[in-house]
């Protein structure tokens, strides 16, 4: 198993330019996250869903869209990018909620 | 929303030494508490994890004490070693999905 894949690594990004985060998973599990870290921070949760086709907003939403078409896809839309959305995102899945959570390598995402 | 505050954001300790990291948070109906490593340039993954139903859980060189009626739990690692060093995240279920809520990290620094 791969366990959680994403891509691309490592993004610069113009401001008000537009890009999608992919993250995927083969673990069949039911929940999946999209965190941010900000440097020195903790991980702040984006969005989450707790199965295809049921998605909802976590505890910093705004200038973030996600779908979530099949159980193993968790795309992240970033629309109009703004310099506050620098940071490292980090998609997860678990397959229970409170049960451990297993993470994707990341995503550095620069907006200048 | 949850609150969880960890302490301290930075440790030093020489190797062998034990380590303590504490995490207190506010929602008393939380039931389920991870502990999360990080190494630098990775995603974060488990190391070991407590539910309300017990005090304490050790998995050899690590154990995690949990005081429900205070609203905190910590960390303890003994024996440190070099690949102990790393940025630690306690976290917290709540909300209507019981999603987790991270603290702020610890970065844990084990001298030689």
């Amino acid at each position: 198993n791969a366990g959680v894949t994403q891509t691309p690594k490592f993004r610069i990004l113009k401001i008000g330019q537009s890009m999608t985060l992919q993250c995927t998973q083969d673990m069949n599990h039911n929940y999946m996250y999209w965190y941010r870290q900000d440097p020195g921070m903790g991980l702040k949760l984006i969005y989450y869903s707790v199965g295809a086709g049921i998605t909802d907003k976590g505890e910093v939403p705004n200038g973030y869209n996600v779908s979530r078409s099949t159980t193993e896809d968790f795309p992240l839309r970033l629309e109009l990018a703004a310099p506050s959305q620098t940071s490292v995102y980090f998609c997860a899945s678990s397959f229970e909620a409170s049960d451990e959570q297993y993470f994707g390598p990341g995503t550095r995402l620069t907006v200048t | 929303g949850e609150n969880v505050e960890q302490h301290p954001s930075t440790l030093s300790v020489q190797e062998g030494d034990s380590a303590v990291i504490k995490c207190t948070y506010s929602d008393s109906a939380s039931n389920y508490f991870p502990w999360y490593k990080q190494e630098l340039g990775k995603g974060p993954q488990l190391i070991i994890d407590i539910r309300s139903n017990v005090g304490e859980k050790k998995d050899q060189r690590i154990a995690v004490t949990l005081n429900k009626t205070a609203k905190h739990f910590s960390l303890h690692i003994t024996e440190t070693q070099p690949e102990d060093s790393a940025v630690y995240f306690c976290a917290v279920n709540s909300g209507s999905a019981r999603q987790l809520t991270f603290g702020s990290g610890t970065q844990l620094t084990v001298l030689p």
